[in-house]
């Protein structure tokens, strides 16, 4: 089936340090969608991605949806201590007449202070 | 009110128990999810509601029963259990199926299943 690879897997950065992780696809994907998870809760949406080659920002993160479909990635800007969480791209997939959402295995990121 | 609700936050169950989880919007969203999400994993699709009918089971044990009452309630009920099903599980809601607009999620209900 469809998968998407994302990474890294973790990330252990220091307090105002640029992040960027990716996702990459062997399928053309027609939206990406970046979420943040917290522990102990559920996935928040952070960027929302439609269009080839989109560059959206969302305060200090910024994503683009890339040319040729088959990727994304998302870039943290001077990064702070409530950065902390675990980010999952994810896009629609078809089955069976209907989409649903696949996810990526996620990027771990630690931030210290 | 722009957020999905989900009772319990917490459950502990027994193998021989039956309980139920559930969930609620009020963003007049048509379709609503069920996800189950083990640890350092990503969320994994149970189930899909669109205007209050199933429309995706993705082969999910019949000990899991998921059930939609109205356009904005979700239940997920729970039989005979195993431990291996305990995880966190989320609701989520979107206006339109994925890919036509985003999912929101709830906090989820941790479930322990002893």
């Amino acid at each position: 089936g469809q998968q998407l690879n994302q990474s890294p897997q973790s990330m252990f950065i220091q307090e105002g340090e640029d992040v960027s992780m990716n996702c990459t696809s062997s399928s053309i994907f027609n939206t990406w969608l970046w979420y943040k998870q917290d522990p102990g809760e559920g996935p928040v949406l952070l960027i929302a991605l439609y269009k080839a080659g989109e560059l959206t920002s969302n305060g200090r993160l910024t994503a683009q949806f890339g040319i040729t479909r088959k990727d994304s990635f998302l870039n943290i800007s001077a990064s702070i201590p409530s950065d902390v969480g675990i980010y999952f791209c994810a896009g629609p997939v078809g089955s069976g007449g209907y989409n649903k959402l696949i996810f990526g295995a996620g990027t771990r990121l630690a931030v210290h202070p | 009110d722009t957020e999905v609700t989900q009772t319990p936050k917490h459950l502990v169950m027994g193998m021989t128990n039956k309980k139920s989880l559930k969930c609620e919007q009020h963003m007049g969203h048509r379709a609503m999810y069920w996800y189950k999400q083990k640890a350092k994993k990503p969320p994994e699709l149970m189930f899909v509601y669109s205007y209050e009918k199933l429309s995706i089971n993705e082969s999910v044990p019949s000990r899991f029963s998921p059930e939609c009452p109205n356009s904005s309630l979700l239940n997920l009920h729970l039989h005979a259990l195993q431990p291996e099903d305990s995880a966190l599980y989320l609701c989520a809601s979107s206006q339109g199926l994925a890919g036509e607009g985003y999912e929101f999620f709830g906090p989820g209900t941790r479930l322990t299943v002893l």
